[in-house]
């Protein structure tokens, strides 16, 4: 079946760093979904990409989908402690069902 | 209220219990799904609703597990004889319609604690 693997699974950086977190999918994507999730919270919808090559700037977040629909990047500019969080990319295929990856958590130190 | 509400939010269940989790999705939602994210982990598909109609539950992992959505808003997701491997938090989500591409609100989800 359908895998998605995000990288890197923990991330520690200072408060004013960048912060990245990839996934990849086995499949090829019909779209991408990103959530992200403050700890003891649920999953909150960030962004979808649909098309190949596709990137969305929301503030300081930059997302990508790659031009082969397989892969897609989640860029943080100068992350602030209320970036805090888990990052999931999730990805569809032709059903409805979203895969999500195992995410990426985000520690930001002040 | 105005997001998906799920209960309870807790639940600690004797091995060989079952239990019943429900789900409120937002009114009008058509679709529903369920989730189970153990801890560390994404959240992984358990079944999918459109209206009142499962469409794929292939997810589900034995047949100790079984959802219903009988009027199209409010679902029950039952585990029976539970486990010690079914501890997680149980996650519910709605979206507007069954098309491609919708975002997913999700609900506080209940943890499920099997002793």
């Amino acid at each position: 079946g359908q895998q998605v693997m995000q990288i890197p699974q923990y991330q520690h950086v200072q408060e004013g760093e960048d912060f990245t977190t990839y996934c990849n999918s086995s499949t090829t994507l019909s779209n991408i979904q990103w959530y992200k999730q403050r700890p003891g919270g649920h999953p909150v919808f960030l962004i979808q990409l649909v098309k190949s090559g596709e990137v969305k700037k929301q503030k300081r977040l930059t997302f990508q989908f790659g031009e082969a629909k397989k892969n897609s990047s989640l860029h943080i500019t100068a992350t602030q402690t209320t970036d805090v969080g888990t990052y999931f990319c999730a990805g569809r295929n032709a059903g409805n069902m979203l895969t999500f990856g195992g995410g990426t958590r985000l520690m930001v130190k002040p | 209220g105005a997001g998906v509400s799920q209960s309870p939010r807790y639940k600690v269940a004797k091995r060989g219990q079952d239990v019943a989790l429900r789900c409120d999705p937002i009114s009008g939602h058509v679709s529903l799904f369920w989730y189970q994210q153990a801890l560390g982990q994404g959240p992984e598909f358990l079944t999918y609703f459109q209206n009142e109609a499962q469409l794929d539950k292939s997810g589900l992992p034995s047949d100790r597990f079984f959802a219903e959505r009988p009027e199209g808003s409010v679902s029950t997701l039952k585990i029976q004889r539970t486990q010690q491997e079914d501890s997680a938090v149980y996650l519910c989500a709605s979206s507007l319609d069954g098309l491609q591409g919708n975002e997913q609100f999700f609900g506080p989800g209940t943890r499920l604690t099997v002793l």
